[in-house]
């Protein structure tokens, strides 16, 4: 069975820069057929596709944060990550690893529980 | 403003069958999908494509698209299925984007 799990810090300060990685396990990131990406949820709001990245390193962004977010793959550990800079208190969140395919489908079948960070001073 | 728009809140009468609706331009070229997410819990897949529900997912579930609007039908709704949907579709540039949601409530 495919699972994903988020890690990475809690709490971040204002301006600095978050950087989460999610671990799969159960199946190879490499993979053919299948992206990874990262969404992310404010608290009480709706889902937001941020970033996703395919085993080769083929990249795509979400155009409205694509200037502060970089997604990257390490296949050798079976994890990507997210990097996300200049952050204010809007970039809080819960943010989610998902699997999604490539096809017209395009569907997110397997997410990780979610990582809730907050961005504070 | 979110490219796919969706209902903020529906009710069902429990029994009784809901449609949940998702419009927007990119669903005349790309499926829809379909998520539904409990409070505090992840979001999980539960339909997707012209005719295709995951294993696991109850059958009272189904989906459909006329023109640019995708709609995901519950018949039978069932308490357990109170809980908010997101549709979710790509485009032509590989740009992924969800629904607003839409909170259903079962009487």
């Amino acid at each position: 069975q495919l699972q994903l799990q988020e890690s990475g810090p809690r709490l971040v300060k204002p301006s600095e820069t978050l950087s989460l990685t999610c671990t799969v396990s159960g199946d190879s990131i490499s993979k053919s057929a299948y992206y990874w990406g990262w969404i992310r949820q404010p608290p009480g709001k709706g889902l937001e596709w941020i970033a996703s990245i395919y085993y080769s390193g083929i990249t795509y962004y979400n155009p409205s944060l694509k200037s502060r977010v970089t997604i990257s793959v390490d296949t050798s550990k079976n994890q990507f990550s997210l990097n996300v800079s200049s952050l204010t208190a809007a970039d809080t969140s819960i943010y989610y690893c998902a699997r999604h395919d490539i096809t017209i489908f395009g569907r997110f079948d397997y997410w990780g529980q979610g990582s809730l960070v907050a961005v504070s001073s | 403003s979110s490219e796919l728009t969706q209902d903020p809140s529906v009710s069902v009468a429990l029994g009784q069958t809901v449609r949940i609706t998702c419009q927007g331009d990119r669903l005349r070229f790309f499926y829809a999908s379909w998520y539904q997410q409990k409070t505090g819990q992840a979001p999980i897949l539960v339909f997707y494509g012209k005719n295709d529900r995951p294993s696991g997912i109850p059958d009272r579930f189904s989906g459909s698209t006329s023109g640019n609007t995708a709609s995901l039908t519950i018949t039978g709704a069932q308490a357990e299925d109170e809980a908010d949907y997101f549709c979710s579709s790509r485009d032509t540039n590989n740009v992924w984007v969800f629904g607003g949601g839409t909170k259903l409530t079962v009487l």
